[in-house]
């Protein structure tokens, strides 16, 4: 079991770029979660899925969107980056929301 | 809105001491709370979840305690080593849907 995988690890973007961050689990958990960390501001919330097809905003949503087309993978997407949008992202699932797994992280920066 | 806090930020106790982790949050109606430890440049490893209707969770050398009423957890991990290094993070389950209000992070240092 690879439990949580996140993709790419390192991202460099210029402001006004796009991008995506793919995140996949392998344990058939319904729930998954996208949290931004920055430092002496702990993990916040972006977005979270409580199933196939299904999306909802979080704490921090603005200039973010997401997809979640297949169980195992939940998407985050940057239309038009921004500095203020370099941080470390980190996804997470779990089942029927219990016990919460997370991925090793991506760290982006915004140029 | 659910504030989380976890005081002291930095701690730094010789290896054997045992390690009291405070937490504590405003809103007492909480659905569960989860511990985790996160080493430097890495992802967050999930070390103890407690429910709310429980009182204390074990694993190991760790013990949390849930105490709604004060709004408090504590983590307690019993003779401390180098390797028990890390930033202990709390976080509180607000609803069903599983959403985590995280604290700052207790940065932990164990001296040999």
């Amino acid at each position: 079991n690879a439990g949580v995988t996140q993709t790419p690890k390192f991202r460099v973007l210029k402001t006004g770029q796009s991008m995506t961050l793919l995140c996949a689990q392998d344990m058939n958990h319904e729930y998954m979660y996208w949290y931004r960390q920055d430092p002496g501001m702990g993990l916040r919330l972006i977005h979270y899925s409580v199933g196939e097809g299904t999306t909802a905003k979080g704490e921090v949503p603005d200039g973010y969107n997401v997809s979640r087309l297949k169980k195992q993978n939940f998407l985050l997407g940057l239309e038009s980056a921004a500095p203020s949008q370099t941080s470390v992202y980190f996804c997470a699932s779990s089942w029927i929301g219990n016990e919460q797994f997370f991925g090793p992280g991506t760290r982006l920066t915004v140029l | 809105k659910q504030e989380v806090t976890q005081i002291p930020a930095a701690l730094s106790v010789p290896e054997g001491e045992n390690l009291v982790l405070n937490c504590s949050f405003t809103d007492s109606a909480i659905y569960n709370l989860q511990w985790f430890r996160q080493d430097p440049g890495k992802g967050l490893t999930s070390l103890l979840l407690i429910q709310s209707s429980q009182r204390e969770q074990t694993s190991g050398r760790l013990n949390a305690s849930l105490d709604k009423s004060s709004g408090r957890s504590t983590l307690y991990i019993a003779a401390s080593q180098p390797g028990d290094s890390a930033t202990y993070l709390c976080a509180v389950g607000t609803d069903s849907w599983g959403k985590l209000q995280f604290g700052a992070g207790t940065q932990v240092v164990v001296t040999p």
